[in-house]
């Protein structure tokens, strides 16, 4: 069964301060994985999407590394920002279909000042 | 604005009543998608079309829910006879299925949110 699991559930850290959010994941074929930011009541906004040759990409402030041997990704967020408090979610994609794509449960990171 | 947009932002209806929901994709997409979230989680897929094509529905869409996408451009998502479990966050998506070969993310919504009484 295809699976994406993220860790920490949550995440509290002070302004300024980096952190790291992990996923795992066991989705077969692999085809890409996507980091999602979801700010409280609103859609996902896409932060990053790798394919099985990328192992890392940013987006401003933050990077997204892949491990395609262990199954395992990254999101490192540095200097946080109040406005990054959100849940982070991982999706794995299989293929080209809607339903190929599994989400991991996400982070929810909470940036205090 | 050229962002997926859903209707109603929210809605509360009492069990048992049937409610409606739309969802107007980024106009050049050609794939629209329909997630369900709850509370903490991360979404899960209920259906996908192509075009006018439903291609693909989840074991989670019950007999009580539909979707049609009748001339391939905005969707509704009905659910009849509601029940306490379907209250959610239901999200909609749309892509270009060449964004899949350039790797190119899907488009959300900020759904509807549905209380149940």
């Amino acid at each position: 069964k295809n699976q994406v699991e993220q860790s920490p559930q949550s995440l509290i850290i002070l302004e300024g301060k980096n952190c790291t959010l992990q996923c795992n994941y066991t989705v077969s074929p692999f085809s890409n994985l996507r980091w999602y930011k979801q700010d409280t009541g609103r859609g996902p906004v896409s932060l990053t999407i790798m394919t099985f040759s990328e192992n890392t990409k940013s987006n401003g402030r933050y990077t997204a590394t892949l491990d395609a041997d262990t199954k395992q990704s990254s999101l490192h967020i540095t200097a946080s920002q109040l406005s990054d408090s959100a849940s982070y979610i991982c999706v794995v994609s299989a293929g080209n279909a809607g339903n190929m794509l599994t989400f991991g449960g996400g982070t929810r990171l909470m940036v205090k000042p | 604005d050229t962002g997926v947009s859903q209707n109603p932002r929210h809605k509360i209806t009492k069990r048992g009543q049937n409610v409606t929901f739309r969802c107007d994709p980024i106009s050049e997409h050609n794939r629209l998608y329909w997630y369900r979230q709850t509370l903490g989680q991360g979404p899960e897929f209920l259906t996908y079309f192509q075009n006018e094509a439903q291609l693909e529905k989840s074991r989670l869409l019950s007999d009580r829910f539909s979707a049609e996408r009748p001339k391939g451009s905005f969707s509704t998502l009905e659910i009849q006879r509601t029940e306490q479990g379907d209250s959610a966050m239901y999200l909609c998506a749309s892509s270009s299925e060449n964004d899949w070969l350039s790797n190119q993310p899907q488009h959300f919504g900020d759904g509807t949110r549905l209380s149940i009484l």
